[in-house]
């Protein structure tokens, strides 16, 4: 079956510093994979996402990419800030799966100044 | 603006007491779903409609069910709610585009069935 493993939470990181959250799938067949991030209180929002091999995604200074050989789509930032404070969640999807998201179990990030 | 709704935000039941969580947006979107979301077990899907009078069965569909009888709604019932479907519960939408499936979420309904 489709599944996917991030890495546990919390994450916890100091303003301007570096951030990686790890992701790995398994899939039946050609994913596209997702990040979602949910803010305190609020639905979930896409931030970024690819559809193919060695895609790169990137949205408000986060990127992710798309590596087949390794089945990872790890999420990074070069310098995060308060505000990134959140649940990350990665996720995949199969075309033509009629729009049904996998999704891992979430890792929560907390920035302190 | 574009956006998915749900009603209510907040509601606490007792077991055993039918309820309804609605769910509309306003994109055309021709895809919904419900999902509900469990500390440690992420985000897990219960139903999801592909157009009118078009639904099918997620992962975790046992005591839900849904109708799709116009494009916009996508209401989830709970006919005999029992307290193990506590649980924050999301409706997206989205439309098929070649560049993968993008799902617009609503910003949830917080479950506490007693």
């Amino acid at each position: 079956g489709n599944s996917v493993t991030q890495m546990e939470g919390p994450v916890t990181l100091s303003e301007e510093a570096f951030l990686t959250i790890n992701c790995t799938y398994t899939a039946t067949g050609y994913p596209s994979l997702f990040w979602y991030v949910q803010y305190p209180g609020e639905g979930l929002q896409l931030l970024l996402k690819a559809t193919k091999a060695d895609d790169k995604g990137s949205n408000k200074g986060f990127e992710a990419t798309y590596r087949k050989e390794t089945t990872s789509f790890h999420l990074e930032k070069g310098s995060v800030q308060v505000s990134d404070s959140a649940v990350y969640f990665c996720a995949l999807s199969l075309t033509g799966t009629a729009s049904k998201l996998t999704f891992g179990t979430g890792t929560r990030l907390q920035v302190t100044l | 603006e574009a956006q998915v709704t749900q009603n209510p935000r907040y509601l606490i039941t007792v077991t055993g007491k039918k309820l309804t969580v609605t769910c509309s947006q306003n994109m055309n979107h021709e895809y919904m779903s419900w999902y509900r979301q469990d500390p440690g077990l992420g985000l897990r899907q219960i139903y999801y409609s592909m157009n009118v009078e078009v639904t099918d069965k997620g992962d975790v569909p046992e005591g839900y069910k849904v109708s799709r009888k116009e494009k916009r709604n996508f209401p989830l019932i709970l006919e005999s709610p029992s307290p193990n479907q506590t649980s924050l519960y999301f409706c997206a939408s989205s439309t098929r585009t070649s560049g993968g499936d993008t799902q617009y979420f609503g910003p949830g309904t917080r479950l506490t069935v007693l």
